[in-house]
């Protein structure tokens, strides 16, 4: 299952803080990806990037921030602007093409605020 | 907006029995339509996909049919076993061709 990685696993946070979760991968992959999971809700986008210090909002980006400093590494921060944080988030990369290719999971990091 | 929608949200079937997933999509620009697998605990991992250009697609005991004037894919798994058990997810890729458009997932499972 290399490749991909997202720590931590599991993360606590207090209300009112911002924590970052941490995506990195190895594949030389242009295209990363975060998503949001929930109970019957399916995999929701936050945000994707295609390119490194470019990166557009998904469906449900308000309340996070996204970075692309290096093509490896894809953090998404969660501020104390979304209102209900506690989720399952996934990273995901791919080659990018315009025409949609296979998207490589992290294992995820489950956020749960106090 | 671009949407796609997966039924059922559940299923339960026999081992050996088929099981077949359906779903529809809103754009349709959309040419790229993979299927995940998600077993409990780990990430979801693609287990088929299919482009406009075709209008099935198998690989052992999956298949994938695609309907463009309709707008419905359709996964079909035969003669399934216990190690079928999981969610699987529908998506389609968005218009631009830069991000994948999920279902809300399918949680089969398998009895024997």
């Amino acid at each position: 299952d290399g490749g991909i990685t997202q720590s931590p696993k599991y993360l606590f946070r207090k209300e009112g803080q911002n924590v970052t979760l941490s995506c990195e991968q190895n594949l030389n992959h242009d295209a990363m990806y975060w998503y949001r999971q929930d109970p019957g809700q399916g995999l929701r986008l936050i945000y994707y990037s295609q390119i490194v210090n470019d990166f557009q909002k998904g469906d449900i980006a308000e309340g996070y921030s996204v970075s692309r400093e290096k093509k490896e590494s894809f953090p998404l921060t969660v501020t104390s602007a979304q209102k209900n944080p506690t989720a399952f988030y996934l990273c995901a990369s791919s080659v990018y093409r315009d025409r949609g290719e296979e998207q490589f999971f992290g294992p995820g990091t489950r956020l749960t605020v106090l | 907006g671009e949407n796609v929608e997966q039924h059922p949200s559940t299923l339960s079937v026999q081992e050996g029995d088929s099981a077949v997933i359906k779903c529809t999509y809103s754009d349709s620009a959309s040419n790229y339509f993979p299927w995940y697998k998600q077993e409990l605990g780990k990430r979801p991992q693609l287990i088929i996909d299919i482009r406009s250009n075709v209008g099935e697609k198998k690989d052992q005991r999956i298949a994938v049919t695609l309907n463009k004037t309709a707008k419905h894919f359709s996964l079909h798994i035969t003669e399934t076993q216990p190690e079928d058990s999981a969610v699987y997810f529908c998506a389609a890729v968005n218009q631009a061709g830069t991000a994948l458009i999920f279902g809300k997932g399918t949680t089969l499972s398998v009895s024997s």
